[in-house]
Protein backbone atom coordinates (compact mmCIF):
# COMPACT_ATOMS: atom_id res chain seq x y z
CA UNK A 1 0.00 0.00 0.00
CA UNK A 2 0.63 3.60 -0.24
CA UNK A 3 2.95 4.99 2.36
CA UNK A 4 5.31 8.15 3.54
CA UNK A 5 8.54 7.88 5.73
CA UNK A 6 10.35 10.59 7.15
CA UNK A 7 14.08 11.24 8.75
CA UNK A 8 13.42 10.35 12.59
CA UNK A 9 14.11 13.39 14.96
CA UNK A 10 14.43 15.19 16.90
CA UNK A 11 16.31 17.57 14.84
CA UNK A 12 17.84 20.21 16.88
CA UNK A 13 19.77 23.27 15.17
CA UNK A 14 20.72 26.39 15.93
CA UNK A 15 19.12 29.68 14.34
CA UNK A 16 19.67 30.61 10.38
CA UNK A 17 21.09 27.24 10.32
CA UNK A 18 20.11 25.34 6.71
CA UNK A 19 17.03 23.05 7.32
CA UNK A 20 16.56 19.40 5.38
CA UNK A 21 14.04 17.27 6.75
CA UNK A 22 13.86 13.90 4.38
CA UNK A 23 10.43 12.64 2.91
CA UNK A 24 10.35 9.30 0.66
CA UNK A 25 6.71 8.31 -0.39
CA UNK A 26 5.62 4.50 -1.84
CA UNK A 27 2.76 5.27 -4.12
CA UNK A 28 0.94 3.10 -6.65
CA UNK A 29 0.20 6.04 -8.71
CA UNK A 30 0.49 9.79 -8.90
CA UNK A 31 -0.40 11.66 -5.56
CA UNK A 32 -0.28 14.94 -4.29
CA UNK A 33 2.18 15.80 -1.78
CA UNK A 34 1.62 18.17 1.41
CA UNK A 35 3.85 19.19 4.00
CA UNK A 36 1.99 19.58 7.54
CA UNK A 37 3.22 21.68 10.61
CA UNK A 38 2.55 21.20 14.14
CA UNK A 39 3.16 24.00 17.13
CA UNK A 40 2.78 23.21 20.41
CA UNK A 41 -0.39 22.61 21.63
CA UNK A 42 -1.77 22.90 18.38
CA UNK A 43 -3.74 21.44 15.29
CA UNK A 44 -1.67 20.82 11.85
CA UNK A 45 -1.84 23.40 9.46
CA UNK A 46 -0.89 23.33 5.67
CA UNK A 47 2.42 24.44 5.11
CA UNK A 48 3.16 23.69 1.24
CA UNK A 49 2.18 21.36 -1.49
CA UNK A 50 3.20 20.11 -4.98
CA UNK A 51 0.75 18.47 -7.00
CA UNK A 52 2.68 16.86 -9.94
CA UNK A 53 6.26 15.80 -11.03
CA UNK A 54 8.79 18.62 -10.70
CA UNK A 55 6.09 20.88 -8.74
CA UNK A 56 7.81 22.95 -5.77
CA UNK A 57 6.00 24.13 -3.50
CA UNK A 58 6.68 27.07 -1.22
CA UNK A 59 5.68 28.86 2.07
CA UNK A 60 7.28 31.01 4.52
CA UNK A 61 10.98 30.47 3.44
CA UNK A 62 9.78 26.60 3.62
CA UNK A 63 10.41 24.79 0.18
CA UNK A 64 10.15 21.37 -1.28
CA UNK A 65 9.96 19.71 -4.94
CA UNK A 66 8.18 17.10 -6.02
CA UNK A 67 10.90 14.30 -7.23
CA UNK A 68 8.99 11.53 -8.98
CA UNK A 69 12.88 9.82 -9.61
CA UNK A 70 13.26 9.62 -6.30
CA UNK A 71 10.10 9.87 -4.76
CA UNK A 72 10.54 12.17 -2.64
CA UNK A 73 9.54 15.41 -1.08
CA UNK A 74 12.40 16.62 1.11
CA UNK A 75 11.39 19.94 3.14
CA UNK A 76 13.95 23.08 3.05
CA UNK A 77 14.29 25.94 4.42
CA UNK A 78 17.87 28.52 4.25
CA UNK A 79 17.95 30.29 7.74
CA UNK A 80 15.87 28.74 10.38
CA UNK A 81 14.24 30.71 13.03
CA UNK A 82 13.11 29.63 17.36
CA UNK A 83 9.72 30.21 15.75
CA UNK A 84 10.15 26.82 13.11
CA UNK A 85 10.20 25.18 16.00
CA UNK A 86 7.72 22.21 15.61
CA UNK A 87 6.59 19.35 14.70
CA UNK A 88 6.59 18.25 10.08
CA UNK A 89 4.18 15.78 8.72
CA UNK A 90 4.56 15.03 5.44
CA UNK A 91 1.58 13.28 3.42
CA UNK A 92 0.21 12.31 0.36
CA UNK A 93 -3.19 11.58 -1.15
CA UNK A 94 -4.98 11.40 -4.47
CA UNK A 95 -7.21 13.47 -6.34
CA UNK A 96 -10.55 12.63 -5.35
CA UNK A 97 -9.72 10.98 -2.11
CA UNK A 98 -10.06 14.78 -0.22
CA UNK A 99 -9.07 14.63 3.23
CA UNK A 100 -7.65 11.38 3.17
CA UNK A 101 -4.17 11.72 3.87
CA UNK A 102 -1.41 9.23 4.32
CA UNK A 103 0.78 10.77 7.14
CA UNK A 104 4.42 10.01 8.06
CA UNK A 105 5.40 9.77 11.38
CA UNK A 106 6.30 13.49 11.73
CA UNK A 107 9.94 14.65 12.16
CA UNK A 108 10.39 17.54 15.37
CA UNK A 109 12.32 20.31 14.78
CA UNK A 110 14.18 21.93 17.70
CA UNK A 111 15.61 25.13 16.97
CA UNK A 112 17.95 27.16 19.59
CA UNK A 113 18.81 30.72 19.99
CA UNK B 1 -12.93 33.40 13.33
CA UNK B 2 -12.86 30.04 15.05
CA UNK B 3 -12.44 27.54 12.05
CA UNK B 4 -12.79 24.18 13.86
CA UNK B 5 -13.82 23.94 17.48
CA UNK B 6 -13.35 20.16 19.31
CA UNK B 7 -14.47 19.91 22.62
CA UNK B 8 -13.11 18.61 25.16
CA UNK B 9 -9.56 19.62 25.33
CA UNK B 10 -8.61 16.52 27.52
CA UNK B 11 -10.26 14.08 28.96
CA UNK B 12 -9.45 10.91 31.43
CA UNK B 13 -11.52 7.52 31.20
CA UNK B 14 -11.68 4.70 32.79
CA UNK B 15 -11.58 1.44 30.52
CA UNK B 16 -15.31 0.51 29.72
CA UNK B 17 -16.78 4.07 30.02
CA UNK B 18 -17.94 5.81 26.83
CA UNK B 19 -18.22 9.39 25.73
CA UNK B 20 -18.60 11.90 22.64
CA UNK B 21 -16.14 13.87 21.28
CA UNK B 22 -17.39 16.91 19.66
CA UNK B 23 -16.38 18.95 16.29
CA UNK B 24 -18.05 21.70 14.90
CA UNK B 25 -16.56 24.10 11.83
CA UNK B 26 -18.10 27.74 10.87
CA UNK B 27 -16.34 27.22 7.44
CA UNK B 28 -19.50 26.08 5.42
CA UNK B 29 -16.91 22.79 4.23
CA UNK B 30 -18.93 19.70 3.10
CA UNK B 31 -16.42 17.31 4.01
CA UNK B 32 -15.16 16.13 7.60
CA UNK B 33 -12.32 13.73 9.27
CA UNK B 34 -11.39 12.18 12.29
CA UNK B 35 -7.92 11.36 13.15
CA UNK B 36 -5.74 10.06 15.80
CA UNK B 37 -1.97 10.84 16.92
CA UNK B 38 0.13 8.51 18.31
CA UNK B 39 3.67 8.69 18.80
CA UNK B 40 6.01 7.66 15.80
CA UNK B 41 2.98 6.88 13.78
CA UNK B 42 1.86 9.94 12.09
CA UNK B 43 -2.55 10.62 11.83
CA UNK B 44 -4.31 8.24 11.10
CA UNK B 45 -7.80 8.40 9.46
CA UNK B 46 -10.79 6.89 11.65
CA UNK B 47 -13.87 8.23 9.85
CA UNK B 48 -14.64 10.98 7.59
CA UNK B 49 -18.20 12.05 6.00
CA UNK B 50 -17.59 13.66 2.82
CA UNK B 51 -20.94 15.48 3.02
CA UNK B 52 -23.92 16.40 5.25
CA UNK B 53 -25.34 12.56 5.83
CA UNK B 54 -22.92 10.24 4.94
CA UNK B 55 -20.12 8.52 7.07
CA UNK B 56 -17.33 6.14 5.58
CA UNK B 57 -14.51 3.98 7.49
CA UNK B 58 -11.05 5.17 7.33
CA UNK B 59 -7.95 3.35 8.12
CA UNK B 60 -8.29 2.60 11.94
CA UNK B 61 -12.12 2.21 12.64
CA UNK B 62 -12.71 -0.49 15.08
CA UNK B 63 -14.30 0.79 18.46
CA UNK B 64 -15.37 4.23 17.06
CA UNK B 65 -18.93 5.63 15.72
CA UNK B 66 -19.24 9.01 13.96
CA UNK B 67 -22.33 10.94 13.52
CA UNK B 68 -22.89 13.88 11.02
CA UNK B 69 -25.42 15.71 13.13
CA UNK B 70 -25.48 18.64 10.51
CA UNK B 71 -23.57 20.36 7.75
CA UNK B 72 -21.55 22.06 10.85
CA UNK B 73 -20.68 19.22 13.29
CA UNK B 74 -19.32 15.80 12.68
CA UNK B 75 -18.90 13.70 16.77
CA UNK B 76 -16.82 10.55 17.36
CA UNK B 77 -18.49 8.18 20.05
CA UNK B 78 -15.97 5.55 22.23
CA UNK B 79 -18.89 3.52 23.13
CA UNK B 80 -16.32 0.88 25.98
CA UNK B 81 -13.29 2.63 26.16
CA UNK B 82 -10.01 0.45 25.89
CA UNK B 83 -6.12 2.04 27.01
CA UNK B 84 -4.92 1.46 23.30
CA UNK B 85 -7.44 4.27 22.52
CA UNK B 86 -5.21 6.65 24.40
CA UNK B 87 -4.57 9.14 21.85
CA UNK B 88 -5.12 12.57 20.78
CA UNK B 89 -8.09 12.73 18.55
CA UNK B 90 -8.40 16.00 15.87
CA UNK B 91 -11.06 16.93 13.85
CA UNK B 92 -10.45 18.19 10.57
CA UNK B 93 -13.02 19.75 7.70
CA UNK B 94 -11.79 20.87 3.88
CA UNK B 95 -13.60 21.92 1.04
CA UNK B 96 -11.12 21.11 -1.66
CA UNK B 97 -8.38 18.91 -1.34
CA UNK B 98 -5.90 21.76 -0.69
CA UNK B 99 -7.86 23.21 2.22
CA UNK B 100 -7.57 20.70 5.26
CA UNK B 101 -8.08 22.33 8.30
CA UNK B 102 -7.92 20.97 11.87
CA UNK B 103 -9.01 22.03 15.42
CA UNK B 104 -6.88 22.00 18.20
CA UNK B 105 -7.05 18.22 18.98
CA UNK B 106 -8.49 16.32 21.92
CA UNK B 107 -5.93 14.48 24.04
CA UNK B 108 -7.94 11.01 25.81
CA UNK B 109 -6.10 9.09 28.61
CA UNK B 110 -7.69 5.99 29.15
CA UNK B 111 -6.98 3.91 32.25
Amino acid sequence: GDSVTQMEGPVTLSEEAFLTINCTYTATGYPSLFWYVQYPGEGLQLLLKATKADDKGSNKGFEATYRKETTSFHLEKGSVQVSDSAVYFCALTYSGNTGKLIFGQGTTLQVKP
Amino acid sequence: NAGVTQTPKFQVLKTGQSMTLQCAQDMNHNSMYWYRQDPGMGLRLIYYSASEGTTDKGEVPNGYNVSRLNKREFSLRLESAAPSQTSVYFCASSEELVSLHFGNGTRLTVT
